[in-house]
């Protein structure tokens, strides 16, 4: 049970490019999913808190025009990267609340700006 | 504000030897307190978590974990160490009183190797 998908898994795309990643809960109702951001060797950071049918919530230093959250159900949730340059590059991994006090983790997205 | 500290980078053990990786926190109120493990490129998998009750929380694949409020830590052990135990660990901690709700603040993270 509590199980999180995350499509597509990899990600090349040109600069200047908008890329979307989507997250999913298989087999559960999440009512808050978490978008969080990897490099290389580091910790995971937290980007922005989605609650379903409202605005997500941006961490400090997030632009929120730049990476666009939309948590359209209780099952899915998207982050659209808008215009992504090569900075962008990154493990891009999301979360799921089934309770409030567990995330489960999706298996991550490596995005890739040439 | 809430923060944890893992101080070790890395941490190595020989296969059959008890294993400890550590980590410390620092929250307002109690805390809610977690270890995932991710394996490479991949996310991260629940372990085992801290909200109330016994200090001793037994979690998935023989890992436990004390918490020690007077310490504010909450080391990860394990008493017999597998090749297949070496990953990357993340302690977390969050806090419903905090700002960002329940999100997680996660720990620099601990490379565990396991020597056969």
């Amino acid at each position: 049970g509590a199980v999180v998908s995350q499509h597509p898994s990899r990600v090349i795309c040109k600069s200047g490019t908008s890329v979307k990643i989507e997250c999913r809960s298989l087999d559960f109702q999440a009512t808050t999913m978490f978008w969080y951001r990897q490099f290389p060797k580091q910790s995971l950071m937290l980007m922005a808190t989605s609650n379903e049918g409202s605005k997500a919530t941006y961490e400090q230093g997030v632009e929120k025009d730049k990476f666009l959250i939309n948590h359209a159900s209780l099952t899915l949730s998207t982050l659209t990267v808008t215009s992504a340059h090569p900075e962008d590059s990154s493990f891009y991994i999301c979360s799921a609340t089934l309770i409030t006090d567990t995330q489960y983790f999706g298996p991550g997205t490596r995005l890739t700006v040439l | 504000a809430q923060s944890v500290a893992q101080p070790e980078d890395q941490v190595n053990v020989a296969e059959g030897n008890p294993l400890t990786v550590k980590c410390t926190y620092s929250v307002s109120g109690n805390p809610y307190l977690f270890w995932y493990v991710q394996y490479p490129n991949r996310g991260l998998q629940f372990l085992l978590k801290y909200i109330t009750g016994d200090n001793l929380v037994k979690g998935s694949y023989g890992f436990e974990a004390e918490f020690n409020k007077s310490q504010t830590s909450f080391h990860l052990k394990k008493p017999s160490a597998l090749v297949s135990d070496s990953a990357l660990y993340f302690c977390a901690v969050s806090s419903p009183n905090s700002n960002s709700g329940y999100a997680l603040n996660f720990g620099k993270g601990t490379s565990l190797l396991v020597t056969p």
